[in-house]
């Protein structure tokens, strides 16, 4: 098993344009996360999904977009970059929901600057 | 929504000495995990721990959901010890289950 995966792990946009941060899991996750981590800062949830055609939104969502056609994907995106999306953004997957087994699995990250 | 509080923020240790981190919670939660971030930016996976206590060589924690409170416990410190340790937890709110994070407790244990 890879676990979880983040593609890129580095990149510098500049202001305005977009990209998508790519998060694929081969363990059979139901429930997939994306999260961002500031400088010093605790993580804060952007998207999650509970299964595939299923996302909502967490704490920050403004400024991304996410879906989840398969079980195995979901990439973050972002249409119009700004300085306040320099972070680190973490994609993490569980089993199931609460009441099952719930250990997070993470992704190693991507380091995203805007400038 | 469910407030999340570790103390201490900050933490400097002599390699070989114990401490205790704490996760304070506002509300009921399903479920509470530990992790630690090292130095890369790596999060690694400490504890799944609702309820009770468990153990893992150097690290044990306890979760007492009644009061609201978990506690990581270090022993013996080590220099890779060092890091930011993170408490999360996963309720039931608007919306479904969500996951929050605790700001975290930096450790950094001496040589």
């Amino acid at each position: 098993n890879a676990g979880v995966t983040q593609t890129p792990k580095f990149r510098i946009l500049k202001i305005g344009q977009s990209m998508t941060l790519q998060c694929t899991q081969d363990m059979n996750h139901n429930y997939m996360y994306w999260y961002r981590q500031d400088p010093g800062m605790g993580l804060k949830l952007i998207y999650y999904s509970v299964g595939a055609g299923i996302t909502d939104k967490g704490e920050v969502p403004n400024g991304y977009n996410v879906s989840r056609s398969t079980t195995e994907d979901f990439p973050l995106r972002l249409e119009l970059a700004a300085p306040s999306q320099t972070s680190v953004y973490f994609c993490a997957s569980t089993h199931g929901a609460s009441d099952y087994y719930n250990e997070q699995f993470f992704g190693p990250g991507t380091r995203l600057t805007v400038l | 929504g469910i407030q999340v509080e570790q103390s201490p923020p900050d933490l400097i240790l002599q390699e070989g000495a114990n401490s205790t981190l704490r996760c304070n919670f506002s509300d009921s939660v399903n479920n509470l995990q530990w992790f630690h971030q090292n130095p890369w930016g790596q999060l690694i996976n400490l504890f799944y721990i609702p309820s009770g206590t468990k153990q893992n060589g150097r690290l044990s924690a306890t979760t007492v959901a009644t009061e609201r409170y978990s506690l990581l416990y270090i022993s013996s410190s080590q220099t890779t010890d060092s890091g930011v340790y993170f408490c999360a937890v996963t309720a039931l709110l608007t919306g479904g289950f969500k996951t929050i994070f605790g700001a975290g407790t930096r450790l950094f244990v001496k040589a």
